[in-house]
């Protein structure tokens, strides 16, 4: 079974409005989860670096303000994207790396679609 | 910075047959992990090898095997009898040792991969 959880898979809002997807390390502490980013066909970039209690990492060139990140416990991240368009509309998924970190592990990933 | 180049936008193979998808990188690092990742059209994210970069052995996992060459920095994946279930793109990621479990996963662009009946 998975491990690492994603919520929603699927989401749709109106512009301009904000929405939360949540990323959950299912049995394991994950002081940090990592967000990405899918256009379609296109490889994951990675748009930031979630650390448990303190503030995430972004990637050069992703808005800090828009996509807000939140890393309250040792088993959960989230990720929200405020102020919503049409642009912002895209596959995002998550990944944690469990015990010594050879081993990540991928969210099932959540498509979201502003209109 | 590292870089991970994969030269094979798409490849195609017959079923039962034998394909190999393409993966070089560039770092600075000697200690390192690289990983191949296959996605199928649900978009789920799995790990299908990885290897150790201090490990000379190529790592195997049933039909999936490794060329690992660190001088020339090439990770290639061999897939052996391949099966439908088989079809789907494959990312060749790298990963940083050097902090542990905190280092993020640096993706190539991927190889779609088809596998014909």
């Amino acid at each position: 079974g998975a491990v690492v959880s994603q919520h929603p898979s699927r989401v749709i809002c109106k512009s301009g409005t904000s929405v939360k997807i949540e990323c959950r390390s299912l049995d394991f502490q994950a002081t940090t989860m990592f967000w990405y980013r899918q256009f379609p066909k296109k490889s994951l970039m990675l748009m930031a670096t979630s650390n448990e209690g303190s503030k995430a990492t972004y990637e050069q060139g992703v808005e800090k303000d828009k996509f807000l990140i939140n890393h309250a416990s040792l088993t959960l991240s989230t990720l929200t994207v405020t102020s919503a368009h049409p642009e912002d509309s895209s596959f995002y998924i998550c990944s944690a790396a469990r015990g010594s970190g050879n081993t990540i592990y991928f969210g099932e990933g959540s498509w979201l679609t502003v209109v | 910075a590292q870089t991970v180049t994969q030269s094979q936008p798409e490849m195609s193979v017959q079923e039962a047959e034998t394909v190999t998808l393409s993966c070089t990188y560039d770092t600075s690092e000697s200690d390192y992990y690289l990983f191949w990742y296959k996605q199928p059209p649900s978009r789920q994210m799995i790990l299908v090898i990885r290897q150790e970069a201090y490990k000379q052995q190529n790592a195997t996992e049933n039909r999936f095997s490794v060329n690992f060459q660190k001088a020339a920095k090439s990770f290639s994946l061999k897939i052996s009898d391949s099966q439908l279930g088989d079809a789907a793109m494959y990312f060749c990621a790298y990963r940083s040792a050097f902090r542990g479990g905190n280092e993020k996963l640096t993706f190539g662009t991927g190889t779609r991969l088809t596998i014909i009946p």
